[in-house]
């Protein structure tokens, strides 16, 4: 059973700073591993897709790393604004079973302090 | 370009009383559709996805139950809501069956059953 977990829970930084967020899953036969982020009372708007044969994706000031082996994910926010506040998701599609499924962490609610 | 409408932003029922969540696909046609749960300090829970009309595929046993009547509505009903239904509830769409659609989401109904 693939579990996904998000490391770490909460995060508090200064505006500008340059931040990394964590995601690990448990089995490494995954199609793809998405980014989402989720404001306070809406939906999930979706950031990055990682295919399992790329080692990374950059939109803008984000950039999302894949290590299918590993089993680990990080998406690095670079200069940081009030604006990025957020909780942040990461899932896995995985490539066994029901491929429709997508596994979710928890998530890392961030706070960017202006 | 694709969006999609999830109604109401908001609920409040009573214990036994009926549910019905819609969730309506804009600009696409044949998309796999979703229903997720999000319980406070859970993650998302899948529970129920769509591949065609009258094609309902359920994640967890539980209280509720899923149509889709037409090729781009998916609507989460219950006959009798259980105080454990309360949650943050959304609808998802991706586009057909290839593993490495994104998937986008509504902006969710959060239901509290008192």
């Amino acid at each position: 059973k693939q579990e996904v977990t998000q490391i770490p829970a909460a995060l508090s930084v200064p505006e500008g700073e340059n931040l990394v967020l964590n995601c690990s899953f448990t089995d490494s036969a995954i199609y793809n591993l998405q980014w989402f982020r989720q404001d306070p009372g809406k939906g999930l708007t979706s950031l990055l897709l990682i295919q399992s044969s790329q080692r990374e994706q950059t939109s803008g000031r984000l950039n999302a790393s894949l290590d299918k082996s590993s089993g680990r994910s990080t998406l690095y926010i670079a200069a940081s604004q009030p604006g990025d506040s957020a909780t942040y998701l990461c899932a896995v599609r995985s490539s066994g079973g029901s491929n429709y499924k997508l596994t979710f962490g928890k998530g890392t609610l961030l706070t960017v302090n202006p | 370009s694709q969006t999609i409408h999830q109604w109401p932003a908001t609920l409040v029922q009573p214990v036994g009383s009926p549910l019905s969540l819609e969730c309506t696909v804009e600009g696409t046609s044949n998309p796999n559709l979703y229903w997720y749960r999000q319980a406070a300090g859970r993650g998302l829970q899948l529970l129920f996805y769509s591949v065609g009309i009258g094609q309902i595929s359920s994640e967890v046993p539980q209280n509720l139950s899923a149509s889709r009547p037409q090729d781009r509505q998916f609507i989460l009903s219950s006959k009798k809501l259980l105080l454990s239904d309360s949650g943050f509830y959304l609808c998802a769409w991706s586009a057909g069956a290839a593993v490495n659609e994104k998937l986008f989401f509504g902006s969710g109904t959060q239901l509290s059953v008192l």
